[in-house]
């Protein structure tokens, strides 16, 4: 079974600044998902990777295949980001089930 | 149309009631899924249809009863709960392959008195 961590668990950043949520994985996946996840809300589907960088926006996400390892980043990061970040894997062709990491909670403040 | 809809969005129940929960998209995705979420823990799987049959059930009581009546629909039917069932509630849904993209509703708040 896959086990995803997330680093760091809490973080607090001034509005404009640069934020970088880490996520790592401990086996071969078929594709990686950074989800943002509002108070009491559903869920957002941000990115799903599966090898390179994306970006939309003010967000970018990366992947390092070989160490098992993908970065979210915000830049001039505002308060309405201030959510729960959660990186998701799927492992295997044909599996598609989703094991989560424990969540980044992100405040930014004015 | 990229939406998961999901009602209600907030319940609450007694022990003894027996009640629903609907979950809807449009998308044309041959999974679903139903999550429980508790307070400041990550999403936990509970149900998994592909192609309208249950292909996971991941140890979930028998109080808990899913239901895929076409592709669009999944439903969750809920009797005789205890308090500890209550949570926020996911629906999801994808592809059947596994580079899918999985969309998620809003959730229902679930909570049992």
């Amino acid at each position: 079974k896959n086990e995803v961590e997330q680093s760091p668990q809490n973080l607090t950043a001034q509005e404009g600044e640069f934020i970088t949520i880490n996520c790592s994985y401990s086996v071969g996946i078929s594709a990686l998902h950074w989800l943002q996840q509002h108070p009491g809300g559903g869920i957002v589907s941000l990115f799903m990777l599966s090898s390179g960088k994306k970006k939309h926006g003010r967000l970018i996400a990366t992947i390092n295949i070989q160490e098992k390892h993908s970065s979210l980043h915000i830049t001039a990061s505002h308060p309405r980001d201030s959510a729960v970040y959660i990186c998701a894997v799927s492992s295997g062709a044909g599996s598609y089930q989703l094991t989560f990491g424990k969540g980044t909670k992100l405040s930014v403040i004015p | 149309d990229t939406e998961v809809t999901q009602t209600p969005k907030h319940l609450v129940m007694g022990m003894t009631n027996k009640k629903s929960l609907k979950c809807e998209q449009h998308m044309g995705h041959r999974a679903m899924y139903w999550y429980k979420q508790k307070a400041k823990k990550p999403p936990e799987l509970m149900f998994v249809y592909s192609y309208e049959k249950l292909s996971i059930n991941e140890s979930v009581p028998s109080r808990f009863s899913p239901e895929c009546p076409n592709s669009s629909l999944l439903n969750l039917h809920l009797h005789a709960l205890q308090p500890e069932d209550s949570a926020l509630y996911l629906c999801a849904s994808s592809q059947t392959t596994g580079r899918a993209e999985a969309f998620f509703g809003q959730g229902t708040r679930l909570t049992v008195v």
